[in-house]
């Protein structure tokens, strides 16, 4: 495997159903982020871990958790969500050093998230 | 105000001419950096090109080269002879570095070639 996987692909869910999504990035990066891009808007940052920590929740519902147990995985575990959760959720990684913003995201094939 | 505008929400261009995508930002962070993605109907965001703020040329990768005019806060992306596979949406994204972690993305230009 290389860049970063995403699974799986394709999620229906119930709104009463958890689920978890997976990220696994293969290119030794140590920044892991999780976005939310629904119909007709802007690519939405959720949560960014860096060394394994989270360093941002950009105001996300608790109904979303994220979990990074090593600096090469990433989960969105997600419970009792609405039909307004529908989206492609895309992880991503980076190598974050001194100059961050000259670190280029990469980002795995999303999961495309349907809840009914 | 937004960050990163990009203005065209469709464009249609001929196989294998050029074609130019608009992105405009605001910042007044003196160090930033400028990607361009591409993204497919599959959904991945796929990594074209980065310009950074204190760059003194424009990035060019294979077909693509951004127009990078600093004082006018424009970083549009060229693409040359354009290919049916160059059809797809395109963002506009921008890390400061002051904002750590924060990639801040445009609403996107759809992309179609034409045969």
């Amino acid at each position: 495997e290389t860049g970063v996987t995403q699974t799986p692909r394709h999620l229906v869910m119930g709104m009463t159903n958890k689920k978890s999504l997976k990220c696994e990035q293969h290119l030794g990066h140590n920044a892991m982020y999780w976005y939310k891009q629904s119909a007709k808007k802007p690519l939405e940052l959720m949560f960014v871990y860096s060394l394994e920590e989270r360093v941002e929740n950009n105001s996300v519902p608790s109904r979303f958790s994220p979990e990074c147990p090593n600096s090469s995985h990433l989960f969105l575990h997600l419970h009792t969500l609405q039909p307004e959760d529908s989206a492609l959720y895309l992880c991503a990684s980076s190598q974050d050093r001194a100059r961050t913003y000259q670190e280029t995201q990469y980002f795995g094939p999303g999961t495309r998230l349907l809840v009914l | 105000a937004q960050k990163i505008t990009q203005t065209q929400p469709g464009m249609f261009v001929q196989e294998k001419e050029a074609v130019t995508l608009d992105c405009t930002y605001d910042t007044s962070d003196p160090s930033y950096g400028l990607f361009w993605y591409k993204q497919p109907s599959s959904g991945e965001m796929i990594f074209l090109i980065y310009q950074g703020s204190y760059d003194q040329q424009n990035a060019t990768e294979g077909r693509y080269s951004l127009n990078f005019q600093k004082a006018r806060k424009s970083a549009n992306l060229v693409i040359s002879a354009s290919q049916l596979g160059d059809s797809a949406m395109y963002f506009c994204a921008m890390r400061e570095s002051l904002a750590g972690n924060m990639l801040t993305f445009g609403g996107g230009t759809r992309l179609m070639v034409k045969p």
